[in-house]
């Protein structure tokens, strides 16, 4: 069970847009802890996707965005590509649990 | 360009200890969090604990705490992350990542590490 609930498949069509929700609660994103977002090929590290909540470390293409309010965030995806077909894991900290790292369980994202 | 580079797998017998090294390069090591991240077999990730060098403090997530922990040497800018008391239940690929300094996303990370129980 994780702290973080994500989705665990979402799927969308080539060129579409998909969103993938992450929902946690008042001791960890509604406690203003930052929103960071992995993105993990079959067999390959995680990669960081977006941090602080909204911001794309160089070279992430601008077609992934995240937001986040309240004790929830989310990812979207738009003009979906094959090689977008990977798990998405969100990921903060949590002030009940003396503000150890907590993931969501992840999502898998399936390019149709 | 920051790289981080950890140890071979390994093959532990339940009950004994593993130890699974991360080096640094490339940037500047005692002021980053070094986080360990571990992945059992088809299941998502998992925040064991990190480590700020400079401090050489560490903190633990509650479900590890007693049997893991987590060093790291300044002077060859390597982490370690020592699991004892190994059951089935740990064979998962262990990460190490770089944990930035303001916003705590974990920026860089080392290949993984599989660590297989079996007796």
């Amino acid at each position: 069970q994780s702290v973080l609930t994500q989705p665990p498949s979402v799927s969308g069509a080539p060129g579409q847009r998909v969103t993938i929700s992450c929902t946690g609660s008042s001791s960890n994103i509604g406690a203003a802890y930052d929103v960071h977002w992995y993105q993990q090929l079959p067999g390959t590290a995680p990669k960081l996707l977006i941090y602080g909540n909204s911001n794309r470390p160089s070279g992430v293409p601008d077609r992934f965005s995240g937001s986040k309010s309240g004790t929830s965030a989310s990812l979207a995806i738009t003009g979906l590509q094959a090689e977008d077909e990977a798990d998405y894991y969100c990921q903060s900290y949590d002030s009940s649990l003396s503000g150890s790292g907590v993931f969501g369980g992840g999502t898998k994202l399936t390019v149709l | 360009q920051v790289q981080l580079v950890q140890s071979g797998a390994e093959v532990k017998k339940p009950g004994s200890s593993v130890k699974v090294s991360c080096k640094a390069s490339g940037g500047t090591f005692s002021t980053y969090a070094i986080s360990w991240v571990r992945q059992a077999p088809g299941q998502g990730l998992e925040w064991m604990g990190r480590i700020i060098p400079i401090l050489g403090v560490a903190n633990y997530a509650q479900k590890f705490q007693g049997r893991v922990t987590i060093t790291a040497d300044k002077s060859t800018t390597t982490a370690y992350m020592e699991l004892s008391s190994l059951r089935s239940e740990d064979t998962a690929v262990y990460y190490c990542a770089r944990g930035e300094s303001s916003t705590g996303s974990l920026d860089y990370w080392g290949q993984g590490t599989l660590v297989t129980v079996s007796s």
